[in-house]
């Protein structure tokens, strides 16, 4: 079957730690996007990448990082620069200029 | 910039009753795309219906309709027969044309 993939499904991390969430797709999907969501402030996107090798920041790119070396994954860093770093985030595709994003099913960190 | 704003943080309906959402937007596109996502406890983002600018008629998915009022700037959603299953936050997002780019307002709870 077909889909996102999102893991580990819960992250901890200390503080001053750089950490990696992952996104998986096999849509063959050329379009990829990061959400942070928080309560009361819905989706805010962090970074989106059209195709191979090339992304755009968002909104809220400030203390991430994304590479997008291949189709398939579209993995996010979270600095530690970054100063509220605890929030669900979920990954997005999409063929592009068709509209309609499929999500997975998103990564809880929480940062202590 | 384009915002989207849902002015109803929480909502309640019983079982059977109808209940619509509201949502505005504001932007000086003229092409653009609209949604309405369900987001379940699962926290799984899962798309509800969406409706394109160009076309007048009202979109439609079962028991799920939309009031696009295009001059008004107005996108509410209506949910006929409501189900238990309709237990969600409910978010209303918009896309230009012109960018990749989905646009998300804060969201709506719904209890049935």
């Amino acid at each position: 079957d077909g889909g996102i993939t999102q893991s580990p499904k819960y992250l901890f991390r200390k503080e001053g730690q750089n950490v990696t969430l992952s996104c998986e797709q096999n849509l063959n999907h050329d379009a990829m996007y990061w959400y942070r969501q928080d309560p009361g402030q819905g989706l805010r996107l962090i970074y989106y990448s059209q195709i191979v090798n090339d992304f755009q920041k968002g909104d809220i790119a400030e203390g991430y990082s994304v590479s997008r070396e291949k189709k398939e994954s579209f993995p996010l860093t979270v600095t530690s620069a970054q100063k509220n770093p605890t929030a669900f985030y979920l990954c997005a595709s999409s063929i592009r200029q068709s509209f309609l994003l499929h999500f997975g099913n998103g990564t809880r960190l929480t940062v202590t | 910039a384009q915002t989207v704003t849902q002015s109803q943080p929480e909502m309640s309906v019983q079982e059977a009753e109808t209940v619509t959402l509201s949502c505005t937007y504001d932007t000086s596109e003229n092409n653009y795309y609209l949604f309405w996502y369900k987001q379940p406890p699962s926290r799984q983002m899962i798309l509800v219906i969406r409706q394109e600018a160009y076309k007048q008629q009202n979109a439609t998915e079962n028991r799920f309709s939309v009031n696009f009022q295009k001059a008004a700037k107005s996108f509410s959603l209506k949910i006929s027969d409501s189900q238990l299953g309709d237990t969600a936050m409910y978010f209303c997002a918009f896309l230009s044309d012109n960018t990749d780019k989905l646009i998300f307002g804060t969201g709506t709870r719904l209890q049935v």
